[in-house]
Order: structure tokens, then sequence, then C-alpha cells
């Protein structure tokens, strides 16, 4: 099955503790990137990638890492956790960069919360 | 800077009636545009793409149109059910940028 799966789906962290959320994909996809979707602020960009060792800031990148060393994989780092970094994200693939006419799939997101 | 608004915010309704889901953007360089649906606790589904030289498209009871020059978009779903209930998010692919910008969404029920 064509899917893109996130871990953890949930978790509680304490301010300044490292952690990664890891993000995989089985569609050989290209471009794969990382939202973040809060109240009343809707879903916004963190980084992205248009392939293996390719990685660009989105809108929000403050706060937050990115790898690409496999296709399939886009690990999110968060070096230094803050409270303000509670939110759910979402990791998302599509095959080639968002202007194709192929659609974007989206993991089933991962809530966090730093206390 | 691109933004997408889309109205109403939330929108309750009888199964069985056709409605409508409003979408606008202020900027039309876009390459395309795409309907999500997003049910709690889960992620986000595609449910149309259309491209920007498209007008419309259609799966099942959804049918998706776009009117790129005047920066609307609407999701059209006939008869609808209850399991239609869910978020609807808008969002468009702008040219030069290398993600989709999303709207607010929909909070839709379909009372049985």
């Amino acid at each position: 099955e064509a899917q893109v799966t996130q871990n953890p789906r949930y978790l509680i962290t304490v301010t300044g503790k490292k952690l990664t959320v890891t993000c995989s994909q089985n569609m050989n996809h290209e471009y794969m990137s990382w939202y973040r979707q809060d109240p009343g602020l809707g879903l916004r960009q963190i980084y992205y990638s248009m392939n293996v060792e390719v990685t660009d800031k989105g809108d929000v990148p403050e706060g937050y890492k990115v790898s690409r060393k496999e296709k399939r994989n886009f690990p999110l780092i968060l070096e230094s956790p803050s409270p303000n970094q509670t939110s759910l994200y979402f990791c998302a693939s599509s095959l080639s960069s968002p202007s194709g006419p192929e659609t974007q799939y989206f993991g089933p997101g991962t809530r966090l919360l730093v206390l | 800077k691109q933004e997408v608004t889309q109205i109403p915010a939330a929108l309750s309704v009888p199964e069985g009636e056709n409605l409508v889901l409003n979408c606008s953007f202020t900027d039309s360089a876009i390459y395309n545009l795409q309907w999500f649906r997003q049910d709690p606790g889960k992620g986000l589904t595609s449910l149309l793409l259309i491209q920007s030289s498209q007008r419309e498209q259609t799966s099942g009871r959804l049918n998706a149109s776009l009117d790129k020059s005047s920066g609307r978009s609407t999701l059209y779903i006939a008869a609808s059910q209850p399991g239609d209930s869910a978020t609807y998010l808008c969002a468009v692919e702008q040219k030069g940028a290398q993600k989709l910008v999303f709207g607010q969404g929909t909070r839709l029920t379909i009372n049985p």
C-alpha cells in the first residue's frame, strides 16, 4: 500500500530535550516536505526536499533541522524543543515538485506537546 | 504573499443536501489547486487536484471548479452523507514556491 508513515504519532517531551520525528514514504517520491498545523494559523511549511541531499527552508524553519540521506526518509529534528513548537506535524511527499500534476500524499500526523 | 481564504469556517447541513464550499486566493500565479479532506486524528487525504489550465475536476459526488482569473474555487458535494463530515482544506501551489499554501478549512457536519 502506498503510504507516508510518521513516528511517533504522539509525543510529550520537556523543553530542551532533543527529539526526532521520522517520516518515510514507499512510493519512490522525490519531493518531501514538513508542515505544522496550528489553530488559527493553518498549515505552514517548515522544510522541504527536492531530492536526496537537497533541502531548503520553508516559511517557519526556526528551531528545526532536517536531513535527506535516503530517498524514502525525511526526518524532522528538534535540537532544543520549546513550548512554542507544540503543534501537529505532517510529512508530505509527491513524485516531483508540487508544481507537477501529481497530488501530494500526507502522513497521519504527529502530535507534539512540549512542556 | 499568497493568501487562501475559505468560507464558511463551519457548515452544518442535513443529510441528502447538495452543498458548496468556497475557496479564494489572492495571487492567480498558481500551478494547481487541491482540495483535501482532514478527519480528526488523521492526516490529509487529497480529494481533487485541478491544474491551472483546467476549469474543473470530478470524482464521484465531488466536483471542484477553478476560476484562476478571479482567484476562486468551489467544491460541490452532491447528496451529502454523514460520512462526508470532516474538515475540507483548499491549497494552492504558488509559482516559484515549492510548497502548498493552505486555507484555514471549512468544518463540515452532515446531520442524519
